[in-house]
């Protein structure tokens, strides 16, 4: 089955760390980039981080930049997310998602079910 | 960055009427568009890429259309299970990648 599959979510104190995961199967997981997203409760989606399909070139949106770390192990078909320094503000459903590439260009054409972050005292 | 601002926020419509969301970016993002539905307790699913193709599997009573700064996904006839939330995305101008604040389609 084509899928992706989160895993690391939980409660967390502020300033403390999480890594999240994101198992892929089902594809050929090294010739797509890929992202996460994440979703504040009951608001809209927020990009994060993005990585090609080598690993070479990572992006992340300011809100994180310098505290999260985007990697990726293409012989384990996995994805993660290293969180530091967290902040109330991180609390969310993290998604990660593929890059269509060729067959729907850049759109997001595949999404996890979501692993949920709770930043807390 | 750019900025997307989708409206309505809400649109309340009964089952087999057309509905319009729209979707205008900061500055032109081309045809770098792209459109999600997004159901409660669910991750999105890719609608429309590149602002007028059709993901796969989308049924055809979806389409996209526009360019530059101002974009529409139509929905031809609303079925039951249309009714959802809807999100558009860019990336001409990234990062940072930017989604708009949604539009929620519920029953009226």
């Amino acid at each position: 089955e084509v899928q992706l599959v989160e895993s690391g979510g939980g409660l967390v104190q502020p300033g403390g760390s999480l890594r999240l995961s994101c198992a892929a199967s089902g594809f050929i997981f090294s010739r797509y980039e890929m992202n996460w997203v994440r979703q504040a409760p009951g608001k809209g989606l927020e990009w994060v981080s993005y990585i090609t399909s080598p690993g070479t070139t990572r992006y992340y949106a300011d809100s994180v930049k310098g505290r999260f770390t985007i990697s990726r192990d293409n012989a384990k078909n996995s994805l993660y997310l290293q969180m530091n320094s967290l902040r109330v503000e991180d609390t969310a459903i993290y998604y990660c998602a593929r890059e269509g590439g060729s067959s729907t260009s850049w759109a997001f054409d595949m999404w996890g079910q979501g692993t949920r972050v709770t930043v807390s005292s | 960055e750019v900025v997307l601002t989708q409206s309505p926020a809400t649109l309340s419509l009964p089952p087999g009427e057309r509905a319009t969301l729209s979707c205008r970016a900061s500055q032109s993002v081309s045809s770098q568009l792209a459109w999600y539905q997004q159901k409660p307790g669910q991750a999105p699913r890719l609608l429309i890429y590149d602002a007028s193709h059709r993901a796969t599997g989308i049924p055809a009573r979806f389409s996209g259309s526009g360019s530059g700064t101002d974009f529409t996904l139509t929905i031809s006839s609303l079925e039951p299970e249309d009714f959802a939330v809807y999100y558009c995305q860019q990336r001409r101008d990234w990062p940072p990648l930017t989604f708009g604040g949604g539009t929620k389609v519920e029953i009226k």
